[in-house]
């Protein structure tokens, strides 16, 4: 069965205390892994497609990564407006035409 | 471009009662789907559409209902409401599935 699971569930940090959010997927075949941002009351928003392993995407202070087991969301030097749910998705090659999500990181950013 | 447009944004239900969830999108996507979004549980899916009169079961369809007459709408039925179907629901849509779906702003469902 097609699964995405990322961890941690919740993370705290400092104002500029860098850290990675991982999504690790069990899949037949990985069209392609996708990272969303979701503010409360809000839906998600997308930020990064990966489609193949090694391939590495940046956006301001957000970096994701691919492997073929498991992704990364890095966020270098965080700053309070980075606090959200960071959602992780795949897109599979059989089954469901449609995303398969992980749980979600809940990120707080201190100042 | 006014983008995913799903309506109403809350809705109180009695057990029993029937209704409507809008969706609606001006891309011109192919594909639509519906997920529902529980706490701790992420978001699951509830039924998805590959194009107008093409739609199949996600993985928690039970007690919903999608059609779909027009590119532009996807609309997804509670035939009969119950407390376990409160949640918000997210409607999403995409051009070709890998470069990105594009989310509305969810209806906040609440079944007494």
């Amino acid at each position: 069965e097609d699964q995405v699971t990322q961890s941690p569930e919740a993370l705290r940090l400092q104002e500029g205390e860098s850290s990675s959010l991982n999504c690790s997927y069990t899949v037949s075949g990985l069209r392609g892994l996708f990272w969303y941002r979701q503010d409360p009351g809000k839906g998600p928003e997308f930020l990064f497609t990966l489609y193949s392993a090694g391939e590495e995407k940046e956006k301001e202070r957000l970096k994701a990564t691919l492997t073929k087991k498991e992704s990364f969301l890095h966020i270098t030097a965080p700053k309070p407006e980075d606090s959200a749910t960071y959602l992780c998705a795949g897109d599979m090659d059989t089954g469901r035409r449609a995303l398969t999500f992980g749980s979600g990181t809940r990120l707080q950013v201190q100042p | 471009n006014a983008g995913v447009t799903q309506t109403p944004k809350f809705q109180v239900l009695k057990t029993g009662q029937s209704m409507t969830l809008q969706c609606a999108q001006d891309m011109n996507h192919e594909y639509m789907s519906w997920y529902r979004q529980d706490p701790g549980m992420g978001l699951r899916l509830i039924h998805y559409s590959v194009g107008a009169g093409i739609t199949d079961q996600g993985e928690v369809p039970n007690g919903y209902n999608v059609s779909r007459s027009t590119t532009e709408d996807f609309p997804l039925r509670l035939l009969s409401a119950a407390p376990s179907q409160t949640s918000v629901y997210f409607c999403a849509s995409s051009w070709d599935r890998v470069n990105g779906y594009t989310f509305g702003s969810g209806t906040r469902l609440t079944v007494v």
